[in-house]
């Protein structure tokens, strides 16, 4: 079975920051990766798929790439509707989520 | 609009049995695969199963595997999942998902229904 690991499990940040996600596949997917978005309460939504492709309606702040086993999710300025938690999934063999990323306010 | 519903949660004894629905409206049902996706309470997400667009393939993450069978009547728009011999690590809220074509990324979700196994 393939396992994703995504660090930081959680992150501090304020509105306006770049931040950064990663997330590591523990063999190669090439680009079968997809992120999504949570919040307390809510379904995930959709962010972007095949590691790069940005889901429609998804603001253009939210950008993925990566290949192989290493991938990243960038937020290039911050949002207050942006904090909540982050999933990557591999699409490669069957389904695997990573364990989650808490963005929160600092 | 696209929508899923699910229905069909509750509360269920160990080893018991429950039916979960989703309804799908807004887009060719019978044109993308399903799938079902879990979430413990406080925890991340679980793949559970998929199911193709005409039931002729169906997968399941292991622990699952010969307790649960997904299925779907696409005259009705409909998913379900069938659980047996359920257990207390099987709570959860379950959502149903539309699987995006060629990409197998969950690209509509449910609102979710929760499945609490207790005695």
């Amino acid at each position: 079975d393939i396992q994703m690991t995504q660090s930081p499990s959680s992150l501090s940040a304020s509105v306006g920051d770049r931040v950064t996600i990663t997330c590591r596949a523990s063999q190669t997917i090439s680009t079968s990766l997809n992120w999504y978005q949570q919040k307390p309460g809510k379904a995930p939504k959709l962010l972007i798929y095949a590691a790069s492709t940005l889901q429609s309606g998804v603001p253009s702040r939210f950008s993925g790439s990566g290949s192989g086993t290493d991938f990243t999710l960038t937020i290039s300025s911050l949002q207050r509707e942006d904090f909540a938690t982050y999933y990557c999934q591999q699409s490669y063999s069957t389904h695997t989520f990573g364990q989650g990323t808490k963005l929160e306010i600092k | 609009e696209v929508q899923l519903v699910e229905s069909g949660g509750g509360v269920v004894r160990p080893e018991g049995s429950l039916r979960l629905s989703c309804a799908a409206s807004g887009f060719t049902f019978d044109a993308f695969a399903m799938s079902w996706v879990r979430q413990a309470p406080g925890k991340g997400l679980e793949w559970v199963s998929t199911i193709n667009w005409n039931g002729g393939s169906r997968g399941y993450v292991d622990s699952v595997k010969g307790r649960f069978t997904i299925s779907r009547e696409n005259a009705k728009n409909s998913l379900y999942l069938d659980m047996t011999s359920l257990r207390a690590e099987d709570t959860a809220f379950y959502y149903c998902a539309r699987t995006l074509r060629g990409t197998d990324a969950f690209d509509i979700w449910g609102q979710g229904t929760m499945v609490t196994v207790s005695s």
